[in-house]
């Protein structure tokens, strides 16, 4: 069984600048999330979809922040402008549709470096 | 708002001997507590969890305990390998929360050989 892939694994903007990171998840998770993991702290929710629609974005700095899941599959997050303390580690996890709790199941994460 | 604690930071033993790391959650209505392992570069991936109508759970070298009513719970890692070496978090879950998962600040681990 594939992973969760995302892509690209590292990506260096200046600040003010975009980016853009993809997630496409285990085929079958209805349940996607993307986390922001800076450097010696655990991972922060930001959005978590279900299907195609969003479960919660409490955590979203919406006014930079964007992201989508427009066919219930994959997602992409974008950070538009991007600022020094966004550098960080974006994670996305994915997990089975109806399993009220459950494991994680994470890809290996874009490193962010905004000079 | 709700959060999890972890203790120690980093944490460094001989091969061989034990490693014990400690989580308490402020979050009374959380029900499922993972603990996920973090190699260098990759992503966490889970490896012992817990729900809240257990005590205790063991799997080989590794055991989770639960004490729900201080909101205390462990990893417990004996014969420690080098290739435990990594970063462990803890996580509680709310299915009924705003934060679906909240997770600890992770601990260092190193095993000396």
């Amino acid at each position: 069984e594939a992973g969760v892939a995302q892509s690209p694994r590292y990506k260096i903007i200046e600040k003010r600048q975009s980016v853009a990171f993809w997630c496409n998840p285990i085929s079958g998770h209805a349940t996607l999330y993307w986390y922001q993991q800076i450097l010696g702290q655990g991972p922060k929710l930001l959005i978590q979809f279900q299907n195609n629609g969003v479960v919660d974005d409490s955590q979203l700095p919406k006014d930079r922040f964007s992201a989508e899941r427009l066919k219930g599959v994959d997602s992409t997050l974008k950070i538009q402008p991007a600022k020094l303390e966004d550098s960080a580690v974006y994670l996305c996890a994915s997990s089975p549709v109806g399993r009220n709790t459950g494991e994680l199941f994470f890809g290996e994460g874009s490193r962010l470096t905004v000079l | 708002g709700e959060n999890v604690e972890q203790h120690p930071s980093t944490l460094s033993v001989q091969e061989g001997d034990s490693a014990v790391i400690k989580c308490t959650y402020s979050d009374s209505a959380s029900n499922y507590f993972p603990w996920y392992k973090q190699e260098l570069g990759k992503g966490p991936q889970l490896i012992i969890d817990i729900r809240s109508n257990v005590g205790e759970k063991k799997d080989q070298r590794i055991a989770v305990t639960l004490n729900k009513t201080a909101k205390h719970f462990s990893l417990h890692i004996t014969e420690t390998q080098p290739e435990d070496s990594a970063v462990y978090f803890c996580a509680a879950y709310n299915p009924s929360g705003t934060y679906k998962y909240i997770f600890g600040t992770g601990t260092r681990l190193k095993v000396l050989a």
